[in-house]
């Protein structure tokens, strides 16, 4: 089955810094690749999504990159502000049997 | 608009104790999902319904059973609680094809 890795498992930057968070994929079948934020005692909310045939999605100050060749993707958070702390995840689909979610990346906003 | 709620928010179990955990989403969505969130774990997936009347196993299945009641009501039930399953359990929705999912606020089970 599909296996997905993300990193770091914790990231800390200054506020108004520039965040990355990446994650590999093991199923080339796969085609869909969405970003969770999960707030403190919340279930995780989607942020940002990109499919297959795009390479790169973006969204006021958030951007998701895509290397199918390579078989990894991104998340990218400009201008960080105290709001974004949060944890993280990716996950990877290949159709309708759910996705497979990595470990979560916990970010934190130093002020 | 209420989306994915579920019952209970909080449960204390003894190991061998059996209950139910509820989930009912007001989308018309056709696919549900069971997670479990552990520390450093993720979200790993337990059972989902593809549609009313379909049930399928996911990555983690072993000490749980599903009931999809009807379109809207996807149960999990621990018949005999152990304390590997203390655990943050999550249901899902999907409107099919569409593959973004929308979680409830979650349930916070522990085994003693």
């Amino acid at each position: 089955g599909e296996n997905v890795e993300q990193h770091p498992s914790t990231l800390s930057v200054q506020e108004g810094d520039s965040a990355v968070i990446k994650c590999t994929y093991s199923d080339s079948a796969s085609n869909y690749f969405p970003w969770y934020k999960q707030e403190l005692g919340k279930g995780p909310q989607l942020i940002i999504d990109i499919r297959s045939n795009v390479g790169e999605k973006k969204d006021q100050r958030i951007a998701v990159t895509l290397n199918k060749t390579a078989k990894h993707f991104s998340l990218h958070i400009t201008e960080t502000q105290p709001e974004d702390s949060a944890v993280y995840f990716c996950a990877a689909s290949k159709g309708a049997d759910g996705l497979t979610f990595g470990k979560g990346t916990h970010l934190i906003i130093q002020p | 608009n209420a989306g994915v709620t579920q019952t209970p928010k909080f449960q204390v179990l003894k190991t061998g104790q059996s209950m139910t955990l509820q989930c009912a989403q007001d989308m018309n969505h056709n696919s549900m999902y069971w997670y479990r969130q552990d520390p450093g774990m993720g979200l790993r997936l337990i059972y989902y319904s593809a549609s009313e009347g379909t049930t399928d196993k996911g990555e983690v299945p072993n000490g749980y059973n599903v009931s999809r009641l009807n379109k809207r009501e996807f149960s999990l039930r621990l018949e005999s609680a152990a304390p590997s399953q203390t655990s943050v359990y999550f249901c899902a929705s999907e409107n099919s094809g569409a593959n973004v999912l929308t979680f409830g606020a979650g349930s916070r089970l522990t085994v003693l």
